[in-house]
């Protein structure tokens, strides 16, 4: 049974690109969350949804950045006109029942660490 | 709001030295507790965890209990080996609600020497 997978590993993009972060969850898991980590930070939550739908994105910066968890296919996160502060590992964590469940255990991939030149 | 308070790092130990990583919380729910592990250029792994007062999470060698009265839960190991360096994150989540995220603390990292 495979973890949860993200693509690409490492993305370098110049100041207004866009970056486009891809996350398949563990199969059999509905559930997606995204996080960011800046340098020597711990974990910041940005989106959490299920299939087709946002249940909740407090964390997301109000522009520039969205996420989507479509019926087929990855959970991707978008990031329009990147700046140099986005500089990130960007974390995708799934899980197989919904939060707020007593002790809902996350799964997290190996990240996706963003560098914007 | 909710929030999870850790010690800060590097923690510098010896192999087979004793570890405690404190850990205190704030939530104003009835949260679940977990630390997880990171390693160097990889995610985030689920070390223990524990799901009400009292409860004890124990793998590999290390444990936290559930500290309700303290608000705590720290990690402890009794005997730290090379392959136990990397950071520990402590996180919270409160049950029953509709937030969907872990709140985690900043994180400690761990260096065991041989």
């Amino acid at each position: 049974n495979a973890g949860v997978m993200q693509n690409p590993r490492h993305l370098v993009r110049r100041r207004g690109q866009e970056a486009r972060l891809r996350c398949s969850p563990m199969k059999g898991h509905s559930h997606v969350y995204w996080y960011r980590q800046l340098p020597e930070e711990g974990l910041k939550f940005m989106v959490y949804l299920q299939k087709e739908n946002i249940i909740d994105e407090s964390g997301m910066p109000k522009e520039r950045f969205s996420a989507e968890f479509p019926k087929e296919g990855p959970s991707i996160l978008r990031i329009q006109q990147v700046v140099r502060g986005d500089s990130a590992a960007y974390f995708c964590a799934s899980s197989p029942v919904s939060a707020g469940s007593q002790g809902n255990i996350q799964y997290f991939g190996a990240g996706t660490r963003l560098s914007v030149l | 709001g909710d929030s999870v308070t850790q010690m800060e790092g590097p923690v510098t130990l010896s192999e087979e030295a004793f570890l405690t990583i404190n850990c205190t919380y704030t939530a104003t729910g009835y949260p679940s507790l977990f630390w997880y592990v990171q390693y160097p250029g990889e995610g985030l792994q689920l070390l223990l965890k524990a799901t009400k007062a009292d409860d004890k999470g124990s793998n590999k060698g290390f444990e936290a209990t559930y500290r309700k009265e303290t608000t705590s839960f720290h990690l402890e190991k009794g005997s730290v080996q090379v392959s136990d360096s990397a950071v520990y994150f402590c996180a919270l989540s409160v049950d029953g609600g509709s937030q969907g995220n872990l709140i985690f603390g900043k994180g400690t990292k761990l260096s065991v020497k041989p």
